[in-house]
């Protein structure tokens, strides 16, 4: 079965903070594709990033920043300088061929 | 624009009254499909679309509907809804080759309350 766990619930930081959120996934297919989606309190799905299963190489966009293990099945996501607007709630998601299994979600809380 | 629409955006109705929310894409995305978002349970699939005229179950299906008539459309009908349905509804687009589905791209959201 496939599965993301997302263990934090909700984190408070304070401005400038750097924060991680974890994502940890369970699957036994080798070729796979994994996401991370940010839903601001305006409610939308915003696209992030998406890594394929064959690339370990982390990626960094501006102040964030992705960290894949196959080793120990997780996908973390680093915000690095964080700022009021990255205040939203953060899905991992996982796909093999045809369905998008989400996290239940991290809510970031960023505070001035 | 690339975008993903849905109509409406927000909709009261009561138990048992037939609706159907309306879902369009307009970058030519074979792969769509339905969520819906409830607190604590994150976004779980309703259904899904592979093309036209292939639609698939997705986890939570029972008491919904779907057509995939044309590639652009991908409506939701709810037969006989029920409070239970009340929920945040998403539908999204993605491209799709291979048998895989690359990252979707999600419409605005429905909120739906059934009384």
């Amino acid at each position: 079965a496939q599965k993301v766990t997302q263990a934090q619930t909700e984190i408070s930081v304070v401005e400038k903070e750097d924060v991680t959120l974890d994502c940890v996934y369970e699957t036994r297919d080798t070729t796979y594709y994994l996401f991370w989606y940010k839903q601001p309190p305006s409610g939308e799905l915003v696209f992030l990033i998406r890594r394929n299963s064959f690339d370990e190489q982390n990626e960094i966009s501006g102040r964030y920043s992705w960290n894949f293990q196959k080793s120990t099945s997780s996908f973390n996501f680093t915000i690095t300088a964080s700022q009021v607007v990255d205040s939203a709630v953060y899905f991992c998601a996982l796909v093999n061929t045809d369905k998008l299994i989400f996290g239940t979600g991290t809510r970031l809380q960023v505070f001035p | 624009e690339a975008q993903v629409t849905q109509n409406p955006r927000y909709l009261i109705t009561v138990t048992g009254k037939k609706l159907t929310v309306t879902c369009s894409q307009n970058m030519n995305h074979e792969y769509m499909s339905w969520y819906r978002q409830d607190p604590g349970l994150g976004l779980r699939q309703i259904y899904y679309s592979m093309n036209v005229e292939v639609t698939d179950k997705g986890d939570v299906p029972e008491g919904y509907k779907v057509s995939r008539k044309e590639k652009r459309n991908f409506p939701l009908i709810l037969e006989s809804p029920s409070p239970n349905q009340t929920s945040l509804y998403f539908c999204a687009s993605s491209y799709s080759s291979g048998g895989i589905t690359y990252e979707q791209y999600f419409g605005p959201g429905t909120r739906l309350t059934v009384t």
